[in-house]
Formats: C-alpha cells, structure tokens, sequence
C-alpha cells in the first residue's frame, strides 16, 4: 500500500541555520509527485513545493528545495537560511495511485526555530 | 480575492445533532474537496468533486453528505454527529485534480467538537 513516512515528529533549529525535513514514501505507480505544504499555527495549509517523479532537476521556490532521491525513495524538503516564521507543521504529501483525486499525507513535523 | 472561505470558524455539536459547513471558493475552480484532520495527523480526504453536480466519495466518506450545485459552493453535511467526528475540517479548491502539478488551495478550517 502507498504510505508516506515522515520520521521527525518535531524539531528544533537555530534561526538562520539551513533545516532538512525528511519525506520517505513508497509507492508502486511508477508515474508520481511529491508535495510540501505548510501549516502555521493560525492552522491554514499552505502550498510550498511540487515535483515530478520525471523532472530532471530537483524543484526550487525561494527558499524552499526538494532533495529529490528516488532510488531510495526519499523527498526531504530543505529549509535555507531559516527564518522564525518557518516555526510551523510541515507535511509531505502524494496522490494515490488508484485515484489521483487523493493524496496520501504524512503525519508532518512539527519545525521550532529558536531566535 | 478571497480564496477559499469556510464556516464557521468554529463549532461545538452535541452527539445526534446535524449541522452543515459551509465553502466558497471565488477562484473559479472546477476541483473542490473536503479533508478532516484529526490531532496529529495528516489530512483524510471525505468528499471532493470535479464541478457543479459531480461529487464523489474519498477515503472517509461515512457520516458525511455533500453537495455542489454551483461551481463556487461546496457544503458538507455532517447527519448524526458523533464524537468520532471531532476534528479540523478543510475544504480545498484547485484547478487541476491532485496529482498533476496544481496547487491545493486551502481554507482556514472549521474546528468542531462533538460531545
């Protein structure tokens, strides 16, 4: 079955510093994405990055990159240069195989950046 | 632009009682959906639909009812509340289905304790 797996219930970091959240899932669709999205604590959801399992390059927004490993079927999305406002819930998420209406979350992590 | 809007807010029901909650979505988005997210979790998809009159179950469909008569109103129907309904609600709008590159784009949530 498709699940993702996101190991880090919680982390601290020192403001400024670079921060990786892992993302490993496993899934037998051959054809997928990754999906990061954010969600402070004024709780809304917030879209940061997509790839492709086909894209060449690995996806950049901003700050924001995707460590795109599919051999060992891990998507960590890093954090440059890490800012208070990163303080937030950070879930990884896929569509499922079967019904790409669905995507199949992670159960997040939860990132504090310390001033 | 207002997005993705939701009510209420928030919401204490007691077991037996039906309530509906609202979503508006002003980006012209053919995709709608609802997710529950339960403490510490990531999102279960409930309903979503495809456009005006066309909804269809996700993965936890059961207690719930939807309906989609205009391309901008998505309200979901909670029968019978139960305590096993306590949780965040999002309702999310996209132009394209989850799985190609799109955007989710989320509302604020509606909070809901069944007691």
């Amino acid at each position: 079955a498709q699940k993702i797996t996101q190991t880090q219930p919680g982390m601290f970091v020192q403001e400024k510093e670079a921060v990786t959240l892992d993302c490993t899932y496993d899934t037998s669709d051959p054809s997928y994405g990754l999906f990061w999205y954010k969600q402070p604590s004024s709780g809304e959801m917030i879209f940061l990055i997509y790839q492709g399992s086909y894209d060449q390059q690995n996806a950049t927004e901003g700050r924001y990159s995707l460590n795109f490993q599919k051999a060992r079927k891990s998507a960590n999305l890093v954090i440059s240069a890490s800012q208070l406002g990163d303080s937030a819930m950070y879930f990884c998420a896929m569509p499922h195989k079967d019904s790409n209406y669905q995507l199949i979350w992670g159960a997040g992590t939860k990132l504090i950046i310390k001033p | 632009n207002a997005g993705v809007t939701q009510t209420p807010k928030f919401r204490i029901l007691k077991i037996g009682q039906s309530m509906t909650l609202q979503c508006t979505q002003d980006m012209n988005h053919n995709y709608m959906y609802w997710y529950r997210q339960d403490p510490g979790m990531g999102l279960k998809l409930i309903y979503y639909s495809v456009g005006a009159g066309i909804t269809d179950k996700g993965e936890v469909p059961n207690g719930y009812n939807v309906s989609r008569s205009t391309t901008e109103d998505f309200p979901l129907r909670l029968e019978l509340a139960a305590p096993s309904q306590t949780s965040v609600y999002f309702c999310a709008s996209s132009w394209k289905l989850a799985g190609a590159y799109n955007e989710q784009f989320f509302g604020p949530g509606t909070r809901l304790t069944v007691l």
